[in-house]
């Protein structure tokens, strides 16, 4: 079957670093997809992993390990408006999204 | 028109009654998706369209339909409202294959 895990919900500190993990099972594995959700709107992409190895983006990174079905989010110095869900999603071989429930992640002063 | 609207914002709708979401994307996307989001649950495809003309079923499908008559519009039909149907529902669309999918604004939608 095809099965995504997250965390639901992290805690983190303002200016530190927070690493979100993703489990997945896919069939005909095509990617995998990162979003950020603050409460109330829309998903919005943040990053796309389809070969193994480290993505960076600023202060957020990615990274795929396809063999072990393992994905990561690394956000770092963290700010305040980084509170939000973080949404993990594979692509499976119909070009289809498999989503994860969501990260929330809490960010205290 | 930039990006993806939908349309109410907000809904409260009486069980058993008929009601239309509407999408419209201004990006010449091909494919477009209907997903609803509920409490503690994942996105969940109900319906997709990889091209204008053409739809498909998602992992939820029951007691929804879709049109998809132009390349820019993909409305979503509730036919007969149940309680269950009480969600966010938002409309996503993106160019092909392993394409980013942009999200519109959502409509939150009670059944009551």
């Amino acid at each position: 079957g095809q099965n995504i895990d997250q965390p639901t919900e992290m805690t983190a500190t303002e200016g530190a670093i927070v690493q979100i993990n993703c489990t997945y099972q896919t069939s005909g594995f095509n990617g995998l997809f990162w979003y950020q959700q603050h409460a109330g709107e829309a998903p919005t992409f943040l990053s796309y992993n389809v070969l193994d190895g480290l993505e960076e983006k600023g202060r957020f990174s990615s990274f795929l390990s396809r063999s072990k079905g393992y994905s990561y989010l690394l956000l770092k110095e963290l700010q305040m408006k980084d509170s939000a869900s973080y949404l993990c999603a594979s692509m499976d071989s119909n070009y289809q999204l498999i989503w994860g429930a969501g990260t929330k992640l809490i960010i205290k002063p | 028109i930039a990006g993806i609207t939908q349309a109410p914002t907000s809904q409260i709708l009486a069980a058993g009654r008929r009601m239309t979401l509407r999408c419209t994307q201004d990006m010449r996307h091909n494919a477009m998706y209907w997903y609803r989001q509920d409490l503690g649950l994942g996105l969940r495809l109900i319906h997709y369209s990889n091209t204008a003309g053409t739809t498909g079923k998602g992992e939820v499908p029951d007691g929804y339909s879709v049109s998809r008559a132009n390349t820019d519009d993909f409305p979503l039909t509730l036919a007969s409202a149940v309680p269950s149907q009480t969600s966010v529902y938002f409309c996503a669309s993106s160019g092909a294959g392993t394409d980013t999918q942009y999200f519109g604004p959502g409509t939150r939608l009670t059944v009551l």
